[in-house]
Parts: C-alpha cells; sequence; structure tokens
C-alpha cells in the first residue's frame, strides 16, 4: 500500500484567515515532505521532516508553518496568505531521507485558493 | 547548478504506437532517476525508477537510462488515450541533497485516438 492521504480537497480562504492543511501516511515511512505547484510548473519543495524532525526548509516565508505531531501526520498551517500563495500543495513520503534512491510516494493534494 | 531538462511538448502519438520521453540531466553522479505522470488537476503518481545502466520495463513501460550520455527515457508501449498526461522527468542527484528531487519541467503526451 502507498498511499499517502490529505485534506481537505479544496481550501479557499481569505488573507486574514486562519487555516491547515492535514497528511497521513501509514506505510512507516519516516520522510516527509511538503511541496507546492503551481499550474504547468513542476513541484517546489517547501519543507522536509525526517523522523519526526523538520530537516530542510527551503526558504519560505513565514506565513506557512509545518508541524509533525507523530511519524504518521504531518500538517502545514496556514496564516495570512497573498493571493499568489494559490496553488496544488502536495504532500510526500519516502522511507527515509539518507538513501539516494528513497522513492517519494504523492498524496492527491490540497487545491488552495487564496481570496 | 544541477539541472534536469525535458522537452515540454506537446508531444502527439496516435494510439497504439510507441510514446517515447526524454530526459536529460546535468551531473554525471547522479544517484536515481524518476518518472512521474500527472493527470490535469492531480498529483504526480510514480510509473518507473531506474537506478542502473540499462533497461527496465514493468508492464507497456520501459525506462532506459544511459549514464555517460546523462539521459533517461521513458518509452510507452501500445499507447492508450489514458496515457495522455504530463509525464515529470525527477533525479536525485545524491551527496548532500539526498533528500531533494530535481524536476524537469514536465513533457505533455496526447494520444490521438
Amino acid at each position: 500500500d502507498t498511499e499517502v492521504t490529505q485534506t481537505p480537497k479544496h481550501l479557499v480562504m481569505g488573507m486574514t484567515n486562519k487555516k491547515s492543511l492535514k497528511c497521513e501516511q501509514h506505510m512507516g515511512h519516516r520522510a516527509m515532505y511538503w511541496y507546492k505547484q503551481k499550474a504547468k510548473k513542476p513541484p517546489e519543495l517547501m519543507f522536509v521532516y525526517s523522523y519526526e524532525k523538520l530537516s530542510i526548509n527551503e526558504s519560505v516565508p513565514s506565513r506557512f508553518s509545518p508541524e509533525c505531531p507523530n511519524s504518521s501526520l504531518l500538517n502545514l498551517h496556514l496564516h495570512a496568505l497573498q493571493p499568489e500563495d494559490s496553488a496544488l500543495y502536495l504532500c510526500a513520503s519516502s522511507q527515509e531521507t539518507y538513501s539516494s534512491t528513497d522513492t517519494q510516494y504523492f498524496g492527491p493534494g490540497t487545491r488552495l485558493t487564496v481570496l | 547548478q544541477k539541472e534536469v531538462e525535458q522537452n515540454s511538448g506537446p508531444l502527439s502519438v496516435p494510439e497504439g504506437a510507441i510514446a517515447s520521453l526524454n530526459c536529460t540531466y546535468s551531473d554525471r553522479v547522479s544517484q536515481s532517476f524518476f518518472w512521474y505522470r500527472q493527470y490535469s488537476g492531480k498529483s504526480p503518481e510514480l510509473i518507473m525508477s531506474i537506478y542502473s545502466n540499462g533497461d527496465k520495463e514493468d508492464g507497456r513501460f520501459t525506462a532506459q537510462l544511459n549514464k555517460a550520455s546523462q539521459y533517461v527515457s521513458l518509452l510507452i508501449r501500445d499507447s492508450q488515450p489514458s496515457d495522455s498526461a504530463t509525464y515529470l522527468c525527477a533525479v536525485n542527484f545524491g551527496g548532500d541533497s539526498n533528500y531533494q528531487l530535481i524536476w524537469g519541467a514536465g513533457t505533455k503526451l496526447i494520444i490521438k485516438p
């Protein structure tokens, strides 16, 4: 089973709202990722968690705040977003981050619209 | 600078023919290579991974890796309209960036009935 789940599927929020995206995997993977994808572009890495610790932050603005409550769950807290943050937000997981052959599996994504 | 390049297409192929998708990369010591398929509005789905020179087959899909020439390709035999999608090539260059996939821009494939 290579399933990663994400909720919600769609989210519309105003620039003053606070919302959260959720991601879950039950594959025993120890690495989890957040990506942002704009239309007709490849995914853009935002954050990497390895063994529940934040290991990579790709210079993401502080209005995006990741959280890893346990090894199966990953959240992305959103606050004071801008319209240009509208995108497909993808969660992925892999066995671990220390192998170059590690395979990333993606969830279905959350389509975020910021008004 | 680690780069992955793909022709953005669209690549139009008749139904039943072989679709050939190509990807080149910049670093000769790259470690692993992945092909993802992405339907419009959906998330990337892993099609194939390949780590060693040569061919790897899985059903109608064959990945080909040539590290000396720094290219990886994906062949789709007996193309079906359901294969119409954007195909993303991703490379793990290893070393300090084991966590990171470098992505090509994707090739849009259209299978014409």
